[in-house]
């Protein structure tokens, strides 16, 4: 059964400070990997998105690499803004139909 | 152009009844997941629909239908509802590529209390 786990559960940095948020994965049989971004009471925002192929995707301050192997993929955001205060959420689609597995998320808040 | 929509936003109900809630997807994708977010958790998938037909089933009891029309808009139907159902239903959609497995976009969702 595959399992999602992102740590940390929060996350609190000062503007402009660059993070890493982590997420693991139990079982490397994915198609792709998504992260979203949801805002409190809101829906999820699609930021990137990875296939298996691939090591990495990039749009503008932020980066996310897959490692299948290790069943591990991070979120890179460079030069973080109180704007990206928000939960990060990391799915894994996988299945027959390519059905999104959710870790729990990373609240992060940027203080300005 | 749209993206995903769903309705109604918010929706209050007491333990026993029954709800509808309605999504219609992004425009050119033929495929709508319905996943269930309780206060604090990830979301949880809960079925996808694909040419009218339910194609995979999350963990959820058969209280939990739903039905895919010919415009590929969809709707989530919960029977008897618990305490428990309350949470924000979230409607994915996605265009079927054979082969691949595409980027799901996700409406606003719609927040559901049971009292």
């Amino acid at each position: 059964k595959q399992e999602v786990t992102q740590i940390p559960a929060a996350l609190s940095v000062p503007e402009g400070e660059n993070l890493v948020l982590n997420c693991s994965f139990t079982d490397s049989a994915i198609y792709n990997l998504q992260w979203f971004r949801q805002d409190p009471g809101k829906g999820l925002t699609s930021l990137l998105l990875i296939q298996s192929s691939q090591r990495e995707q990039t749009s503008g301050r932020l980066n996310a690499s897959l490692d299948k192997s290790s069943g591990r993929s991070t979120l890179y955001i460079a030069a973080s803004q109180p704007g990206d205060s928000a939960t990060y959420l990391c799915a894994v689609g996988s299945g027959n139909t390519g059905k999104l597995i959710f870790g729990q998320g990373t609240t992060l808040q940027v203080k300005p | 152009d749209a993206g995903v929509t769903q309705s109604p936003t918010h929706l209050i109900k007491t333990r026993g009844q029954q709800v509808t809630l309605r999504c219609s997807p992004k425009s050119g994708h033929d495929t709508v997941s319905w996943y269930q977010q309780a206060l604090g958790q990830g979301p949880q998938f809960i079925f996808q629909y694909y040419e009218e037909e339910e194609r995979q089933r999350g963990n959820f009891p058969d209280r939990f239908s739903g039905h895919q029309f010919p415009n590929y808009s969809s709707e989530l139907n919960v029977n008897a509802l618990l305490l428990g159902d309350s949470a924000l239903y979230l409607c994915a959609s996605s265009p079927r590529t054979a082969g691949s497995y595409n980027e799901q976009f996700f409406g606003p969702g719609t927040r559901l209390t049971v009292l």
